[in-house]
């Protein structure tokens, strides 16, 4: 099946510096990636969507400023957490979907832990 | 009330019991995924299915359109079963979650 690698799986870093967190389609090409936050004990929240070449969509309530997306090619999409704060600790996941998917099925990456001190 | 409503949202249960778990969908949508989360986080995406019937293993799942309802049956369960499972429903272009439910099998 597809695969889907995030990197760096668990970064703990201090309160107001920025992190960057890669998604990469390993062995398929996506047209769009998924970013989603959760939160202990929540269930996913879909934060931006990403779509290579062009501007990333936010949802409702999710900074642009801060939360920083680039989707520079059909492989690569990164998360940048700018000024990281302690309420910016969660769980973060990419996925991703493949050209010419009709169906909207998403490969989910691994998952970075983010922990602001 | 949310889009997605799952059930139960806790189970226990002993090794080797048939495990249903429910899933239940108020929006239309073009296809329907049943997700495995364990401890740690990562996800795995177990079926996509759009209508009748998925078998993979020891793991099927249903969907029935009209009623808006999807189930996930586990067969002979195993403690390594043990983990979140998530209904997701695809009104395209994203997906709705649902919050999971959370499985335990004991030896």
């Amino acid at each position: 099946g597809a695969v889907v690698s995030q990197h760096p799986s668990r970064v703990i870093c201090k309160s107001g510096t920025s992190v960057k967190i890669e998604c990469r389609s390993l062995d398929f090409q996506a047209t769009t990636m998924f970013w989603y936050r959760q939160f202990p004990k929540q269930s996913l929240m879909l934060m931006a969507t990403s779509n290579e070449g062009s501007k990333a969509t936010y949802e409702q309530g999710v900074e642009k400023d801060k939360f920083l997306i680039n989707h520079a090619s059909l492989t690569l999409s990164t998360l940048t957490v700018t000024s990281a704060h302690p309420e910016d600790s969660s769980f973060y996941i990419c996925s991703a979907r493949a050209l010419a998917d009709s169906y909207n099925e998403q490969f989910f990456g691994p998952g970075t832990r983010l922990t602001v001190l | 009330k949310n889009e997605v409503e799952q059930s139960p949202q806790n189970l226990t249960a002993q090794e080797g019991e048939f495990i249903t778990i429910n899933c239940s969908y108020s929006v239309g949508i073009s296809a329907l995924h049943w997700l495995q989360q364990h401890p740690g986080g990562g996800i795995v995406s177990l079926f996509m299915l759009s209508s009748g019937k998925k078998k993979h293993g020891r793991l099927i799942a249903t969907i029935n359109i009209q009623e808006k309802h999807s189930s996930l049956h586990i067969t002979a369960s195993h403690p390594r079963d043990s983990a979140v499972y998530i209904c997701a429903v695809s009104p395209y272009p994203k997906l709705i979650f649902g919050t999971g439910t959370l499985l335990a099998v004991q030896p």
